[in-house]
């Protein structure tokens, strides 16, 4: 089966750099994604993996590698705006996308 | 102001009712997606059209229906709501097959 996993919650300081993990097993792959989600809210776009390697984008960073099912996002100087769900999903052969269950992250003063 | 828009934000209803929740964009997209949330639980698709007059079945279809009449609209209907039914129901729609996805607010629906 299709399986995306990311740990379910993380903590962290304001300030300070968190990084949280996303592998997967999917039939094929034509890209990773990272959605942020405020409670409440609906999910909007972080980012777009497709190569390996590192998308850096102002405080927000991606990293993928396909031969690990691996990726991450990074998330340096937070804020306590930044206290939200962080999904992972990857699309597969079928170009179907495939969410985790989300990172419920926690940012504390 | 573009994007996308559901209707209703909040509902509660018995079991055993019909119910359509109702999605509208005004960005051109062609593909539209439904997706439930449930705690612990990631998003999962209902159903989702690549282009009007076109739909498919997601990872839980049984007891939704969809229709895509045009590339605007994409109605999701219950048609006899049952408890476990109860979930924040989002709508979604994208430029392509690698395209980001874009999410209409959600509608929280409660079926008791």
């Amino acid at each position: 089966g299709q399986n995306i996993d990311q740990p379910t919650e993380m903590t962290a300081t304001e300030g300070a750099i968190v990084q949280i993990n996303c592998t997967y097993q999917t039939s094929g792959f034509n890209g990773l994604f990272w959605y942020q989600q405020h409670a409440g809210e609906a999910p909007t776009f972080l980012s777009y993996n497709v190569l390996d390697g590192l998308e850096e984008k102002g405080r927000f960073s991606s990293f993928l590698s396909r031969s690990k099912g691996y990726s991450y996002l990074l998330l340096k100087e937070l804020q306590m705006k930044d206290s939200a769900s962080y999904l992972c999903a990857v699309t597969d052969s079928n170009y179907q996308l495939i969410w985790g269950a989300g990172t419920k992250l926690i940012i504390k003063p | 102001i573009a994007g996308i828009t559901q209707a209703p934000t909040s509902q509660i209803l018995a079991a055993g009712r019909r119910m359509t929740l109702r999605c509208t964009q005004d960005m051109r997209h062609n593909a539209m997606y439904w997706y439930r949330q449930d705690l612990g639980l990631g998003l999962r698709l209902i159903h989702y059209s690549n282009t009007a007059g076109t739909t498919g079945k997601g990872e839980v279809p049984d007891g939704y229906s969809v229709s895509r009449a045009n590339t605007d609209d994409f109605p999701l209907t219950l048609a006899s709501a049952v408890p476990s039914q109860t979930s924040v129901y989002f709508c979604a729609s994208g430029a392509g097959d690698t395209g980001e996805l874009f999410f209409g607010e959600g509608s929280r629906l409660t079926v008791l």
